[in-house]
């Protein structure tokens, strides 16, 4: 069945250094992927899209890559901030439009 | 703020009743997707609309259905509830079925 992982339920980071979060997925061809932020009680927040032809994006502080052979993509947030903190939401649309998001990874910027 | 409005905020009712979540979108926005984000399960996907058709379907139940109206505003009907129906259920729009999501800030659902 479709999968998708995302690398751990909680990640913490000292403020300044880069955090890298991962998100993994199989038997499964994603046209593309997204990746959304999402605080306690409201509704993920749209961050970055990456097209499966795309290897790499980038907006500010945020870059997404998306490997189709390692079946993978990674977020990067560069200079981080206890602002940062909050759970982030990685999601794939198949060539049906059907959407499969994970489960979020939350993490700690530390101060 | 998002642009997508969704009523009710909350919503508290009994087993075996049914339910209507509305949801406005984004001026400009085709597409509305609907969700049901519970602590175990994350944020499933349960149906998308594209001007007025239904698009995609995901893990909706058969006790629930959805459309989209001339106006392009969406319900999302839940009937015969159960306790497992508690959760939050978000609405989002987008242009199109391949642009990013722009989610409302929820309608939390209790089933008592």
């Amino acid at each position: 069945s479709q999968k998708i992982e995302q690398n751990s339920e909680a990640l913490n980071i000292q403020e300044g250094k880069t955090a890298t979060l991962t998100c993994n997925y199989t038997n499964y061809s994603p046209a593309y992927l997204q990746w959304y932020r999402q605080d306690p009680g409201r509704g993920p927040v749209f961050l970055l899209l990456i097209r499966e032809n795309e290897k790499e994006k980038r907006k500010e502080r945020l870059k997404v890559t998306f490997d189709t052979t390692l079946k993978q993509s990674l977020f990067h947030i560069t200079a981080s901030q206890p602002a940062d903190s909050a759970t982030y939401l990685c999601a794939f649309m198949n060539r049906d439009d059907k959407i499969i998001f994970g489960k979020g990874t939350r993490l700690h910027i530390l101060p | 703020d998002s642009g997508v409005t969704q009523t009710p905020k909350h919503l508290i009712t009994a087993t075996g009743q049914r339910v209507t979540l509305r949801c406005s979108p984004r001026s400009g926005d085709l597409s509305v997707y609907w969700y049901q984000q519970s602590l175990d399960q994350g944020l499933q996907f349960l149906i998308q609309y594209y001007n007025g058709e239904e698009r995609a379907k995901g893990n909706i139940l058969e006790r629930f259905s959805a459309q989209q109206f001339p106006d392009l505003h969406s319900e999302l009907n839940l009937s015969s509830l159960e306790l497992g129906d508690s959760a939050l259920y978000f609405c989002a729009s987008s242009v199109g079925p391949e642009y990013e999501q722009f989610f409302g800030p929820g309608t939390r659902l209790t089933v008592l």
